[in-house]
């Protein structure tokens, strides 16, 4: 059973960046053609790609997310990693991270993340 | 970008009533590539239908997906306890401008 686990700081400053790691278990990230993704929820509202990777290194990201937007992937380590920068309040959400380039079979709990000073 | 509306907002029903929640795009969603997920409280979205009508594995055969082109309907036979959820469509046929959900459709006890 593949199990997935967000990791990372619940308060950044804005203007800051924001990093989050997602560690996978029960399986190898690198096994199987998958991709790896970030999803993300503000309090009370609806959910937003905001991008993917392959094993091989190989992403795509949101446009309207791109220009602040790195995911990287760690396959010795079995994680991937999300950075976004310049961050405001409204990146104030629930951060995800899913396994799949556009279906989503498996996700995380969802981590928690307040931009204030 | 495919903009996705959901509605209703809100469905009222009893356990054992059917419910009818509907997803329409701006623009037509290639091959069908439309799914919906259900997400309880404090809990990550679930993967219930993908292709527009084909059940995730575990789905219990009381939800079905119809619908191509711009107009698509989740249709939960006959509702249990545990299906009282939010649930959102999402289009993953175009990645231009992004793998988009829709608000999604609270359906609560009545």
């Amino acid at each position: 059973q593949v199990q997935l686990q967000e990791s990372g700081p619940g308060l950044v400053k804005p203007s800051q960046t924001l990093s989050l790691t997602c560690t996978v278990s029960g399986g190898s990230i690198s096994s199987g053609s998958y991709y790896w993704s970030w999803i993300r929820q503000p309090a009370g509202k609806g959910l937003e790609w905001i991008g993917r990777i392959y094993t091989s290194g190989s992403t795509n990201y949101n446009p309207s997310l791109k220009s602040r937007v790195t995911i990287s992937v760690d396959t010795s380590k079995n994680q991937f990693s999300l950075k976004l920068s310049s961050v405001t309040a409204a990146d104030t959400a629930v951060y995800y991270c899913a396994r799949g380039a556009a279906l989503y079979d498996y996700w995380g709990q969802g981590t928690l993340v307040t931009v204030s000073s | 970008e495919i903009v996705l509306t959901q509605s209703p907002g809100t469905l009222s029903l009893s356990p054992g009533e059917r419910a009818t929640l509907s997803c329409r795009a701006s623009q037509s969603v290639s091959s069908s590539y439309l799914a919906w997920y259900q997400q309880k409280p404090g809990q990550a979205p679930r993967l219930l239908i993908y292709g527009a009508s084909s059940r995730a594995t575990g789905i219990p055969d009381r939800f079905s997906g119809s619908g191509s082109g711009t107009d698509f309907t989740l249709t939960i036979s006959r509702l249990e306890p545990e299906d009282f959820a939010v649930y959102y469509c999402q289009q993953y046929g175009s990645s231009h401008g992004g793998f988009t959900f829709g608000p999604g459709t609270k359906v609560d006890i009545k």
